[in-house]
């Protein structure tokens, strides 16, 4: 089974409206933190967004939260505002386990996004 | 402070011949790891170390190999290079604050 289960593998959303990227994950661990990764065309992998299993709230950095609904075993990205600039790869990814990180991250297959004027 | 740094930024292989991917951290880190990411996929973790002189395999380990004498540096080995080699290899490293910070990655193209 895939531990990062990404639905939605393109969107096309209107400049200035929000946008929900879908994110479900699979783990048997009860410490484990998920991530979102932004990739523009250049290629890099820019960090948005971290959520530990123990947090309380659902974090927010900026434009973008995250919908962390632990039950259900989701934790979907929101970007309030959409900008042209938001246009981009979107990557889920889950660390298991505690500690420092050893484990290295297992991403999804992505969401492409696409911001129209 | 420059974070994470790959060399080469792009490489061209002939089948069976064999390369090196540098990667060097600046950040202390003693988590470093090796991904691959393939068109339209997510990446893949290849090899990754938790310090000096200590390595271990990831999810997609075959063709490849990785040494980790110092900290700062993680460079992966291509022997005998195939077609299905042919992806974007990124770096990157953890410290305590669980973050991860990546390299801007390698274009390797093997023909």
């Amino acid at each position: 089974a895939q531990k990062i289960t990404q639905t939605q593998p393109g969107m096309f959303v209107q400049e200035k409206e929000a946008v929900t990227l879908d994110c479900t994950y699979d783990t048997s661990d009860p410490s484990y933190g998920l991530f979102w990764y932004k990739q523009p065309s250049s290629g890099e992998m820019i960090f948005l967004i971290y959520q530990g299993s123990y947090d309380q709230q659902n974090a927010t950095e900026g434009r973008y939260s995250l919908n962390f609904q632990k039950a259900r075993k989701s934790a979907n990205l929101v970007i309030s505002a959409s900008q042209l600039g938001d246009s981009a790869m979107y990557f889920c990814a889950m660390r298991e386990g505690q500690g420092g990180g050893a484990d290295g991250l297992t991403f999804g297959k992505g969401t492409h996004l696409i911001i129209q004027p | 402070n420059a974070g994470v740094t790959q060399t080469p930024k792009f490489r061209i292989l002939k089948i069976g011949q064999s390369m090196t991917l540098q990667c060097t951290q600046d950040m202390n880190h003693n988590y470093m790891y090796w991904y691959r990411q393939d068109p339209g996929m997510g990446l893949k973790l290849i090899y990754y170390s938790v310090g000096a002189g200590i390595t271990d395999k990831g999810e997609v380990p075959n063709g490849y190999n990785v040494s980790r004498s110092t900290t700062e540096d993680f460079p992966l080995r291509l022997e005998l290079a195939a077609p299905s080699q042919t992806s974007v290899y990124f770096c990157a490293s953890s410290g305590l604050n669980r973050g991860y910070t990546f390299g801007s990655g390698t274009r390797l193209t093997v023909v």
